[in-house]
């Protein structure tokens, strides 16, 4: 089993619908989350980080943490054609400074 | 600088050679990484410096991975006798914090390929 778990996708949405992009992870006493995005050939970019149990949002990003069922989520509400990207889970692990990240999933917004 | 840096930006080297690849951090991040990050993968973890220390170089997958950042700043990442399979992205992050909810920017990467 990976340490961080993501569907590789392509997930396609419609413009204007919200794109749900999920997360697993199998360290319990994981301790940070984030959500990086990824244009093609470029480097990642921080988008969004979560600390605590429950919902966080950001402009039209929200991200979600459940810690007991170990899964952390990404929302994009109104999504554009420029959102279309790798998302990139990444957890940080108690004890760990580095980051562990997923495969990513490719999110592709349809005009 | 306004972001991490890195250079070159692209390398290709004949299976044998050594090659260099440098980073530059933003300015006073006291934390920097060095990730390997295959086609269609996430980031691997390689190393890991606080300041001027080494403080965790697990994920080096072999002797031949080399890392240094002798004034905790610049860092360098040396891969010798490069193999085939060494082929990647190599990015580089920092971090202006050193405990863990810290968030870490990176730079735009060295693509190297190894003939």
């Amino acid at each position: 089993q990976k340490e961080v778990e993501q569907n590789s996708g392509p997930l396609s949405v419609p413009e204007g619908a919200i794109a749900s992009l999920n997360c697993t992870y199998s360290d319990r006493v994981s301790q940070s989350f984030f959500w990086y995005r990824q244009y093609s050939g470029k480097s990642p970019e921080l988008i969004m980080s979560i600390y605590s149990n429950g919902d966080k949002e950001d402009g039209r990003f929200t991200a979600q943490l459940n810690k007991a069922s170990q899964y952390v989520s990404l929302l994009i509400r109104d999504s554009q054609p420029s959102d279309s990207a790798t998302y990139l889970c990444a957890v940080n692990r108690a004890g760990r400074r580095a980051l562990t990240f997923g495969s990513g999933t490719r999110l592709q917004v349809q005009p | 600088g306004a972001g991490v840096s890195q250079s070159p930006r692209y390398k290709v080297a004949k299976r044998g050679q050594d090659v260099a690849l440098r980073c530059d951090p933003i300015s006073g991040h006291v934390s920097l990484f060095w990730y390997q990050q295959a086609l269609g993968q996430g980031p691997e973890f390689l190393t890991y410096f606080q300041n001027e220390a080494q403080l965790d170089k697990s994920g080096l997958p072999s002797d031949r991975f080399f890392a240094e950042r002798p004034e905790g700043s610049v860092s360098t990442l040396k891969i010798q006798r490069t193999q085939q399979e060494d082929s990647a992205v190599y990015l580089c992050a920092s971090s202006f914090e050193a405990r863990e909810t810290h968030k870490e920017y990176f730079g735009p990467g060295t693509r190297l390929t190894v003939l």
